[in-house]
């Protein structure tokens, strides 16, 4: 079945890094890309949803500007977290779809764990 | 997306059916019913969906009620590895259209 892989799959850093996640889907093209936050005990909350070669569109209350997207590939996404600080420790998910293909369903990475000191 | 309503949690014996219900009493026409399950520290995985058929693939069965308000998904042996949030979820298959998790259901598989 699709596989999405995300790199790396846990991170510790020190508050002020910046750091960046990968999404991969691995044997289709992802012509969609979404961004997914989790915080302990509570549900998926999306970011952001990323089109391939365009601007990502950020969900109300998203800093666009310290969560940057790129989706420069059909296989590719990442999320950069500028300036990280502790507030912004969480469990990072994205999901891969192709929209010429509709009735597949969306297929998620196994997320990435944040933790900032 | 329509709202849909789960149990906050339920438990199963393992090697028993484990049966998972939904309600999705204001979906659309053209809305799906997609069934997704999280075990703790991974990404979501998809388990099966449909419109208004029963669907059955390898790892669940999926029955939709003839009025499609709501639905069922059953595990027909759950063993302890099924343990996971089980996420109901309601949507047009259309391009582009994010997923809206809501709490889900908790279901504890015991020996």
């Amino acid at each position: 079945g699709a596989v999405v892989s995300q790199h790396p799959s846990w991170v510790i850093c020190k508050s002020g890094t910046s750091v960046k996640i990968e999404c991969r889907s691995l044997d289709f093209q992802a012509t969609t890309m979404f961004w997914y936050r989790q915080f302990p005990k509570q549900s998926l909350m999306l970011m952001a949803t990323s089109n391939e070669g365009s601007k990502a569109t950020y969900e109300q209350g998203v800093e666009k500007d310290k969560f940057l997207i790129n989706h420069a590939s059909l296989t590719l996404s990442t999320l950069t977290v500028t300036s990280a600080h502790p507030e912004d420790s969480s469990f990072y998910i994205c999901s891969a779809f192709d929209r010429r293909n509709s009735n597949q369903p969306q297929h998620f990475g196994d997320g990435t764990r944040l933790s900032i000191l | 997306d329509a709202k849909t309503t789960q149990p906050t949690s339920m438990d199963c014996a393992e090697g028993r059916a484990a049966n998972l219900p939904c309600n999705h009493s204001t979906i659309s026409g053209n809305e799906y019913v997609y069934w997704y399950r999280q075990i703790h520290s991974q990404g979501p995985q998809y388990i099966i969906h449909g419109l208004k058929n029963n669907e059955t693939n390898e790892m669940a069965s999926l029955i939709i009620t003839e009025d499609r308000k709501s639905s069922t998904l059953i595990l027909p042996h759950a063993t302890l590895r099924d343990t996971a949030v089980y996420y109901c979820i309601v949507r047009v298959a259309d391009a582009g259209n994010m997923l809206t998790f809501g709490g889900g259901t908790r279901l504890m598989v015991k020996p």
